[in-house]
């Protein structure tokens, strides 16, 4: 079955600081990945997603994301973290037979020291 | 609509009540999808649709749980007999088609007493 971990539950940066999140998913064809950032009390907001063509993904507030097929990964990076970074972030991959699965990963918590 | 609406936003009700979570999705998405989401954990999903069609309902937990969409615009998630452990933050999500990103809305945030 697809599945999807994120094996940090939670982490610690300094401001200023790099950042990379990692997420690693299950699934024997090739994913759509997404990530997804939650703010406290606010829904879930795309950051970037990768469907097929160039491995590394740009996507908004200055994330990236690489997806690298030979280790099942699809890791979030950011070179310089600020204090409104803080969030909860979510990894999702698109599965199942025609697409239309979202399978999301636990989450990984991320606080920012100023 | 600007963006996709869910309500209400907060429901509390007792165990063994009926309950129906509303979800308008940004008009023209022509996916739709519920999911379930436990305080620390990641959305679970629930159930889809495309235009008005149920096309998986595999992470309904049991038939207490049903959804319909009947014109293909906002959706209801109709939960029966209520019980403690069904409380949770109810996401609804929608998109332009399936493999297109989805928006997702607020929730609403059910406590079963």
């Amino acid at each position: 079955a697809q599945s999807v971990t994120q094996p940090d539950i939670h982490i610690t940066v300094s401001e200023g600081a790099s950042l990379e999140l990692r997420c690693n998913y299950s699934y024997g064809a090739t994913p759509y990945l997404f990530w997804y950032v939650q703010s406290p009390g606010q829904g879930l907001q795309l950051l970037l997603k990768y469907f097929s063509g160039d491995t590394l993904v740009q996507g908004i507030k200055g994330f990236e994301a690489e997806f690298k097929r030979s280790q099942s990964s699809f890791n979030l990076r950011k070179p310089s973290v600020h204090w409104s970074d803080a969030a909860e972030y979510f990894c999702a991959v698109v599965a199942g037979t025609s697409y239309d699965k979202v399978i999301f990963g636990p989450g990984t918590s991320l606080s920012v020291i100023p | 609509g600007a963006g996709v609406s869910q309500s209400p936003r907060y429901k509390v009700t007792k165990r063994g009540q009926d309950v129906a979570l509303r979800c308008d999705p940004i008009s023209g998405h022509v996916s739709l999808y519920w999911y379930r989401q436990a305080l620390g954990q990641g959305p679970e999903f629930l159930t889809y649709f495309n235009y008005e069609a149920q096309q998986d309902k595999s992470g309904l937990p049991n038939d207490r749980f049903s959804a319909e969409r009947p014109e293909g615009s906002i959706s209801t998630l109709t939960i029966q007999r209520t019980e403690q452990r069904d409380s949770a933050m109810y996401r609804c999500a929608s998109s332009l088609e399936k493999t297109d990103t989805q928006y997702f809305g607020p929730g609403t945030r059910l406590t079963v007493l």
